[in-house]
């Protein structure tokens, strides 16, 4: 069965900075999506990011961008030039292409921005 | 533009009792999602229906049952409440391909 992994609970960054989330995943396929969400405290799920298994290519969107290593199983979330609206929890989550349509997520990183 | 509607926004129920989850969404999406999420937890799936007249297991489905009445409409059912089950609980659809879930605003129930 497939996992996800996210090692870092919480972390925190300084307004303008740079920072990495980190997510690993578990499977033994060869084809899926990588998706990044983010949930502010108002609870609402918010896509950030995705990327698909077969593009070697990173997945960037404004000041967001992933570095995505197939051979390593890691699909890790920068976040550049980081705003107080980035305070959120982000969730790291795994589909797969070959089989049904079940999507899994890790148990989060808590983000805080220091001003 | 209602997207995904769950209700009731805020649930509390006593040990034993039954309730059903209401999800439905109006983007004519094939894929409908029930998820658990509980902190340090993450999100946790609990039933998924990958079209209309299919259910499948998720992650924890111990203690739930699901109905995809029609393509729209996806309901969670708690036979016999228990306080493990308090929680906040998530619907989300997609369309297909690599479209991205689209999740409702969640209803936090609390068994006492």
């Amino acid at each position: 069965a497939q996992t996800v992994t996210q090692s870092q609970p919480e972390m925190s960054v300084q307004e303008a900075e740079t920072v990495t989330l980190s997510c690993t995943y578990d499977t033994s396929e060869s084809d899926y999506y990588l998706f990044w969400y983010k949930q502010p405290p108002s609870r609402q799920m918010i896509l950030v990011i995705r990327q698909e298994a077969y593009k070697q290519q990173n997945a960037t969107e404004n000041r967001f961008s992933v570095n995505f290593q197939k051979a390593a199983k890691s699909f890790s979330l920068k976040i550049s030039d980081s705003q107080l609206g980035d305070a959120a929890m982000y969730f790291c989550a795994y589909r797969s292409l070959n089989r049904d349509d079940k999507i899994i997520f890790g148990k989060g990183t808590r983000l805080h921005i220091l001003p | 533009n209602a997207g995904v509607t769950q209700t009731p926004k805020f649930q509390v129920l006593k040990t034993g009792q039954s309730m059903t989850l209401q999800c439905a969404q109006d983007m004519n999406h094939n894929s409908m999602y029930w998820y658990r999420q509980d902190p340090g937890m993450g999100l946790r799936l609990i039933y998924y229906s990958a079209s209309e007249g299919t259910t499948d297991k998720g992650e924890v489905p111990n203690g739930y049952n699901v109905s995809r009445l029609n393509k729209r409409e996806f309901s969670l059912r708690l036979e016999s409440a228990a306080p493990s089950q308090t929680s906040v609980y998530f619907c989300a659809s997609r369309l297909d391909g690599n479209s991205p879930l689209h999740f409702g605003n969640g209803t936090r129930l609390t068994v006492t």
